[in-house]
């Protein structure tokens, strides 16, 4: 089983709201991650938790702020948007960072409005 | 940061033709190379992975790695048009677990 999940699968939100989105795994993988995609462009790396320790965040604004409950579990807490923070926000998790295989969940379509 | 390079195309073949999918790469100690299909409003899906020198089969898929040239490579053999999609390339590079390429956007014409 190689499945990630999230939720929720669309969030639309004002620029005063706070929201969070959630990510899960269960295949015992010890890193995870949160990526940022906007139309027509790759994925791009925001945050690393390895052995849910935050171990690598890629200059991203504070008002986007990641957590990692446990192993299973990853958030990511919303505060304070702009609208061009629309975009599709990717989990992924591997067994180990670096040089693994990285399985993705479905997302969340985020609008800020 | 080391890049990943990727054709973007749009590369159209007809059905039933092999489509071949290019990625350069610039970090020269990458050992860890990995092709991704993401269907148009989906995430990406992992569809092969790629450590040593040559040729890896999966089904319709073959990866093919050169390492002296930093070069890999994804033929689709018997292109269907589900196989309509962009095709990312993605390497490990410095402490970036995964770079990405633009990604190639395939198109299988029936």
């Amino acid at each position: 089983d190689t499945e990630v999940t999230q939720t929720p699968k669309h969030l639309v939100m004002g620029m005063t709201n706070k929201k969070s989105l959630k990510c899960e795994q269960h295949m015992g993988h010890r890193a995870m991650y949160w990526y940022k995609q906007k139309a027509k462009k790759p994925p791009e790396l925001m945050f690393v938790y390895s052995y849910e320790k935050l171990s690598i965040n890629e200059s991203v604004p504070s008002r986007f702020s990641p957590e990692c409950p446990n192993s299973s579990l990853l958030n990511l807490h919303l505060h304070a948007l702009q609208p061009e923070d629309s975009a599709l926000y990717l989990c992924a998790s591997s067994l180990r960072d670096s040089s693994y295989e990285q399985y993705f969940g479905p997302g969340t379509r985020l609008t800020v409005t | 940061q080391k890049e990943v390079e990727q054709n973007s195309g749009p590369l159209s073949v007809p059905e039933g033709a092999i489509a071949s999918l290019n990625c350069t790469y610039s970090d020269r100690v990458s050992q860890s190379f990995f092709w991704y299909r993401q269907y148009s409003g989906k995430s990406p899906e992992l569809i092969m992975s790629i450590y040593s020198n040559g040729d890896k089969e999966d089904g319709r898929f073959t990866a093919q790695l050169n390492k002296a040239s930093q070069y890999v490579s994804l033929l689709i053999r018997d292109s269907q048009p589900s196989d309509s999609a962009t095709y990312l390339c993605a390497s490990p590079s410095g402490n970036t677990p995964l770079v990405f390429g633009k990604g190639t956007r395939l198109s299988v014409i029936a």
